[in-house]
């Protein structure tokens, strides 16, 4: 079954661009949808965008003016850059795929990645 | 944004007990709603979808349901496994947006 996997460094200056990748295995990237959901400690679950396969991205407003999402199909990998972080973007991030058509549910998702913002 | 409103924010059960969650959406979702269980330092998990459909693998005491603005997650029997933070999900509209979590805590 298709498998997800996060990696990217852990820390990240202040005002710093922070830059996770995310691995899929078990499955093609081709075809379908793929996510970037963050959660800060002991906090909720934030949406943070998607990238389809053919590059096409549809990120959260809140943080569209920071947000970069791209797709290296050769590799089975999308990535994700989130740029002037703040400690508010100390977060836990996962990646994860979406389902097909309109069922914009997640499932599977990464281990997920801890991201600490600090100088 | 729809704005996701879950209630209540923890509730304390025992073993065998009937635990229902509430979620709320700001405007009509139809039934694209999605259930997730999170146990602490855990990835999130999908129980169920489209509101009431059952994801494989899910034990039958889990049930959705609800359309529109409201919505009901039930564990039947709540069993030792379950003790966790359960997260509703709108999938109708983007951006896609969370309830805040409903912690299911031992009684």
């Amino acid at each position: 079954q298709v498998q997800l996997q996060e990696s990217g460094p852990g820390l990240v200056k202040p005002s710093e661009t922070l830059s996770l990748t995310c691995t899929v295995s078990g499955g093609p990237i081709h075809g379908y949808h793929w996510s970037w959901i963050r959660q800060p400690p002991g906090k909720g679950l934030e949406w943070i965008g998607y990238i389809y396969y053919n590059g096409i991205t549809n990120y959260n407003p809140s943080l569209k003016s920071r947000v970069t999402m791209s797709v290296d199909t050769s590799k089975n990998q999308f990535s994700l850059s989130l740029s002037s972080v703040s400690a508010a973007d100390t977060a836990v991030y996962y990646c994860a795929k979406i389902g097909t058509g309109s069922n914009n549910w997640f499932d599977p998702w990464g281990q997920g990645t801890p991201v600490t913002v600090s100088s | 944004d729809i704005q996701m409103t879950q209630s209540p924010s923890s509730v304390s059960a025992s073993v065998g007990d009937r635990v229902t969650i509430t979620c709320r959406a700001s405007q009509g979702i139809s039934t694209w709603l999605a259930w997730y269980q999170q146990k602490p330092g855990k990835v999130p998990k999908l129980l169920i979808y489209s509101a009431s459909s059952l994801q494989s693998g899910v034990p039958s005491r889990f049930s959705g349901s609800g359309s529109g603005t409201d919505f009901t997650l039930t564990i039947s029997s709540l069993q030792p496994e379950d003790f966790a933070t359960y997260y509703c999900q709108q999938a109708n509209s983007f951006p896609l947006t969370f309830g805040g979590g409903t912690k299911v805590e031992i009684k």
